[in-house]
């Protein structure tokens, strides 16, 4: 099976930087996945990490370690529209089967 | 506008009842995506098809049954529906199903059983 874990909930103030962490486990592992969501809304892709290192894209960067099944989420320069949940989600197999972890719901704060 | 559309928005239904979702992926992919999403809850993968075939299946009950048609359009068929099945059912896709492509969902359909 697979288990992913992210933490459920995150505090931040506007301007400063926060970093959301994902642990997984998963067999037939081939990539990884940052959503953003807006409560009630669909989810939007953020990044996508298939080797180990830094991705970095504005004010988001995504890091992947898979021997370590780990990788974060670093949001910089945070605003208060930054202010949803952040999903994990891990890809797996040969026709990629994504599978999210339970999110973690970030809240900027003035 | 990710370019995957599912009808309809939202559904009010009775208990026991069956409803069907439709969702239509974006033009060119192969690969559909169902999942659900209840209240502060996280996404529940139920089932993944990939040009007609089914090719991963989740925590889908057996009250639940999907397919994807030859134009590529899935449908999710819900039935004897209970009040724990109130969610939102997204349905994403993908060009090919394979490592790298970008999933991309469509707004979702709220379902809510009374």
């Amino acid at each position: 099976g697979q288990n992913i874990d992210q933490p459920t909930e995150m505090t931040a103030t506007e301007g400063a930087i926060v970093q959301i962490n994902c642990t997984y486990q998963t067999s037939g592992f081939n990539g990884l996945f940052w959503y953003q969501q807006h409560a009630g809304e669909a989810p939007t892709f953020l990044s996508y990490n298939v080797l180990d290192g830094l991705e970095e894209k504005g004010r988001f960067s995504s890091f992947l370690s898979r021997s370590k099944g780990y990788s974060y989420l670093l949001l910089k320069e945070l605003q208060m529209k930054d202010s949803a949940s952040y999903l994990c989600a891990v890809s797996s197999g040969g026709y990629q089967k994504v599978t999210f972890g339970i999110g973690t719901k970030l809240q900027v704060i003035p | 506008d990710s370019g995957v559309t599912q009808t309809p928005k939202h559904l009010i239904t009775a208990t026991g009842q069956r409803v069907t979702l439709r969702c239509s992926p974006r033009s060119g992919d192969l690969s559909v995506y169902w999942y659900q999403q209840s209240l502060d809850q996280g996404l529940q993968f139920l089932i993944q098809y990939y040009n007609g075939e089914e090719r991963a299946k989740g925590n889908i009950l057996e009250r639940f049954s999907a397919q994807q048609f030859p134009d590529l359009h899935s449908e999710l068929n819900l039935s004897s529906l209970e009040l724990g099945d109130s969610a939102l059912y997204f349905c994403a896709s993908s060009a090919y199903g394979k490592s790298g492509n970008t999933i991309y969902f469509g707004e979702g359909s709220w379902l809510t059983v009374v």
